[in-house]
Order: C-alpha cells, then structure tokens, then sequence
C-alpha cells in the first residue's frame, strides 16, 4: 500500500523568506505521479506544483520548486521568497499507475510571518 | 478558470438521516472522486467515477454510501443513516483523464462540511 508521510504538522517562515516542507512515501511502484496541493483557509483544495516519477529533472512554478529524490523517496516543496497569501495547510499527495485515487499525507500547517 | 462547485458549504444533519452532497464537476472533465477529511486528520480517499460507474473504492465507502450522476452535470454523494463518525470534510474532486497512466492532476471543490448531531 502506499503511504504518504509528512513530518511537519507545523511550520512558519518570515514573510520574503524561503521555507521547505519535507515528504517522504512509500511505494513499489516505479512510475508514479507526485502533488503539492494547498489548502487556504478558505478551504479550497489547489494544485500547487506536480511532479512525473520518470522525470529527473525537478519541477518549478515560479516562486515553487520541489526537490525529487527517486531513490530517497522523498519530494519537498520549497516557497521561495514567502508571501502572507501563501499562508495554508500544505498537503503531499501520491497517485499511482494503477489507479486514479489519491493518498494524502497529513499536512503541513505553513504561517507567513509579516 | 472553471471550477468544482460543491453545495452546500454546510450540512447539518440529525443521526440517523439521509444525506445528500452535491458537485458540480468542470464541464469537460470524465472522471470524478470524492475524498472526506475528518477533522484534523488526513484527506482519504473514497470513490472514484467514470463512465456512469464506480471505477473504484476504498474500504471507508461500504453501503451506507453511494454515488450517482443523474443528469449531465451534477455529480452527488448519498450518505444513507448517517452515523457520528460521518461528520467531516468531503470533497469533491473531478480530472480530464484518469485511471492508469494519467497524470492529470484532479480539481478540488471547496468541500462540504458536514455535521452529524
């Protein structure tokens, strides 16, 4: 089975900061999709960045980037330059080839500090 | 940009009734979940649906639930004689493609938070 794991249930950073969320899974899959999704307090689920497992190179979108490890088994999230909006409950998401649910982790609850 | 849409935002409900939770997908999209969060605890999945069926479950979605798309764009959840422990988050969720090899990344509503007294 696959398990999502995220070790953070809390973190801030100083607003214009960096800041990295950690996630670790596990799996027997070789090929597998990767998610950040952020969860505003205004509840709503939102795609923040994915990476493909067969992919070496790590994903960006703008102030977002993930650092992959295939072998490690992890895939962090790093928020460059924090901003007050990015303000949220952080959650890693697996997705395997074998079917289209989703696994979650627990979340990381992530404050911007002005 | 299109949205899931989900209503209510709240549901409040007596033990013992019937539920019924409703989405409205994005309109080109085939395949449809939905995930519950218990209070601070994870997101679980619970269904996921294509082609007018249950493509697949998890152990949490037995048959006090079911799911139905009874016209061309609403997507809905019955929770039938609600127990205390249903209280929760449920989301729905929908993506263009899915099942094995996709990785279209699914599109969350704003979810329902549902209540049981």
């Amino acid at each position: 089975a696959q398990t999502v794991t995220q070790s953070q249930p809390e973190m801030s950073v100083q607003e214009a900061e960096t800041v990295t969320l950690s996630c670790t899974y596990d799996t027997s899959e070789n090929n597998y999709y990767l998610f950040w999704y952020k969860q505003p307090p205004s509840r709503q689920m939102i795609l923040v960045i994915r990476q493909e497992a067969y992919k070496q190179q790590n994903a960006t979108e703008n102030r977002f980037s993930v650092n992959f490890q295939k072998a490690a088994k992890s895939f962090s999230l790093k928020i460059s330059d924090s901003q007050l909006g990015d303000t949220a409950m952080y959650f890693c998401a697996f997705m395997g080839n074998t079917g289209n649910q989703f696994y979650f982790g627990t979340g990381t609850s992530l404050t911007v500090i002005p | 940009e299109p949205e899931v849409t989900q209503t209510p935002s709240h549901q409040v409900t007596q033990m013992g009734q019937e539920v019924i939770l409703r989405c409205v997908p994005i309109s080109n999209h085939l395949y449809f979940y939905w995930y519950r969060q218990i209070l601070g605890q994870k997101v679980e999945f619970l269904v996921s649906f294509y082609n007018n069926e249950i493509s697949e479950k998890s152990e949490i979605f037995d048959d006090q639930f079911s799911v139905e798309r009874p016209d061309g764009s609403n997507f809905t959840l019955k929770i039938r004689s609600t127990k205390l422990e249903d209280s929760a988050m449920y989301f729905c969720a929908s993506s263009r493609t899915g099942g094995a090899y996709s990785n279209q990344p699914q599109h969350f509503g704003d979810g329902t938070r549902l209540s049981i007294l």
